[in-house]
């Protein structure tokens, strides 16, 4: 079965410190690792992205970490922020969203509390 | 969310009586996903279209049925709704590109 397993359950930070959620995954196949980004009684929204071909990307305050022949990949926040705290969850697919193989496969969740 | 509507937000039904959900997008996008999520197992899939009469079984899609008639309409139902299928769930949208949009989610509550 296709898991991506999610660590930690919840994450308590201080404000300006350094948030790290990690994944891991199994299928060598996968090629596109997502973060998404959860507020209560919303949607998921897609936070930042990354591809196999690289082995970090930086949007703003928010870095992805991906190692390849570990097959993890981590979610770096720096400087949080207490609006920051949200839900956020990784997840693994094979292909592009618009094919037959882009399903996505979900981590479990992190519960990020950033304290003022 | 933009282009995707979930509807009802809530609802309340009792067991062993069918339930459908509605998901509803203005993107003209070819695949739509149902997603339950539950603490603990994150989001998993229930179903899937890519496209019209089009559909698929996710990995937990036993008492869940689909139906897609036309591009812009997902309906999912719970057969003979149980306690175990109380839930938050959601639906999303692809394009040809990576990434989904998801809707706001209904909370469903099986008693």
């Amino acid at each position: 079965q296709q898991q991506v397993k999610q660590s930690p359950q919840s994450l308590i930070v201080q404000k300006g410190g350094i948030s790290i959620i990690n994944c891991a995954y199994e299928n060598t196949a996968f090629d596109y690792f997502p973060w998404y980004q959860q507020f209560p009684g919303k949607g998921p929204a897609l936070l930042i992205a990354i591809r196999p071909d690289v082995s970090e990307k930086k949007e703003g305050r928010f870095t992805i970490s991906f190692n390849k022949s570990a097959k993890q990949f981590s979610l770096h926040i720096m400087d949080s922020q207490p609006g920051d705290s949200a839900t956020y969850f990784c997840a693994a697919s094979r292909g592009a969203g618009g094919t037959s193989y882009g399903k996505l496969t979900f981590g479990q969740g992190t519960i990020l509390t950033v304290h003022p | 969310d933009a282009g995707i509507t979930q509807s009802p937000r809530h609802k309340v039904t009792e067991t062993g009586t069918p339930v459908t959900l509605r998901c509803h997008q203005t993107e003209n996008h070819r695949y739509m996903y149902w997603y339950r999520q539950d603490p603990g197992h994150g989001l998993r899939l229930i179903h899937y279209s890519y496209g019209v009469k089009d559909t698929d079984k996710g990995e937990v899609s036993d008492g869940y049925s689909v139906s897609r008639s036309k591009t812009e309409d997902f309906l999912l139902t719970l057969e003979s709704a149980t306690s175990s299928q109380t839930s938050v769930y959601f639906c999303a949208i692809s394009g040809q590109g990576y990434g989904y949009t998801f809707g706001s989610g209904t909370r469903l509550t099986v008693v």
